[in-house]
């Protein structure tokens, strides 16, 4: 299966500062079939990115996803209060989907 | 807009099965445009994808619960089921079910809220 490798795997930042959260795995992604997920306490996953860089519908444009093969980056331009969770990203590129083990985006 | 609620036991006892059904509103869960999955989270920790199924009822596990768990779904009540046999206290998560569609192909843009499974005698 393949493995994926999430750093830092906690990001102390301030609002308005600039996120860069990194996904890397084990083997070339298909089809670059590669998303980002952020999940806040108590709540399910919410999707963000889909297909390495297509934001999924009702998103911010301060959320872009870019990379391919195996390096893929969620950046956040400008940090809101409400963007401070756990971010995941998953594979479905191959089966069995796999996700990685997640950034905490924490204030600094 | 498409919504997915689960449903189920909290409590299981080592050994039982784990039975949940997802219940599919504001869509059909007939539909050739959608799929239908189940995704886990231990406490405090990450996601691990269990298993799909598509409208033509072909499934998809992940190997390492292939053996324990079976999806299904039922067209009649708009509804899609996870059975996970032979619970230990690792099964203990929350567990979700979430769709995507023929677009997305594969991540899940919409997901239920979570049912908490606790195993335990």
């Amino acid at each position: 299966e393949i493995v994926l490798t999430q750093s830092p795997g906690t990001l102390s930042l301030s609002p308005g500062e600039r996120a860069t959260l990194s996904c890397r795995a084990s083997q070339s992604v298909s089809s670059n079939y590669l998303a980002w997920y952020q999940q806040r306490p108590g709540q399910a996953p919410r999707l963000l990115i889909y297909g390495a860089s297509s934001r999924a519908t009702g998103i911010p444009d301060r959320f872009s996803g870019s990379g391919s093969g195996t390096d893929f980056t969620l950046t956040i331009s400008r940090l809101d209060p409400e963007d401070f969770a756990v971010y995941y990203c998953q594979q479905y590129g191959r089966s069995p989907d796999t996700f990685g083990q997640g950034t905490k985006l924490e204030i600094k | 807009q498409l919504q997915l609620q689960e449903s189920g036991p909290g409590l299981v006892k080592p050994s039982e099965t784990l039975s949940l059904t997802c219940t599919v509103s504001g869509g059909s869960i007939n539909s050739y445009f959608y799929y239908w999955g189940w995704i886990r989270q231990p406490p405090g920790k990450g996601l691990e994808w269990i298993g799909n199924i598509y409208y033509n009822g072909n499934t998809y596990y992940n190997p390492s619960l292939k053996s324990r768990v079976t999806i299904s779904v039922d067209t009649s009540k708009d509804q899609f089921s996870l059975n996970l046999n032979s619970v230990t206290a690792a099964d203990a998560a929350v567990y979700y079910c979430g769709s995507t569609t023929l677009t997305i192909n594969g991540a899940f843009d919409i997901w239920g809220q979570g049912t908490m499974v606790t195993v335990s005698s």
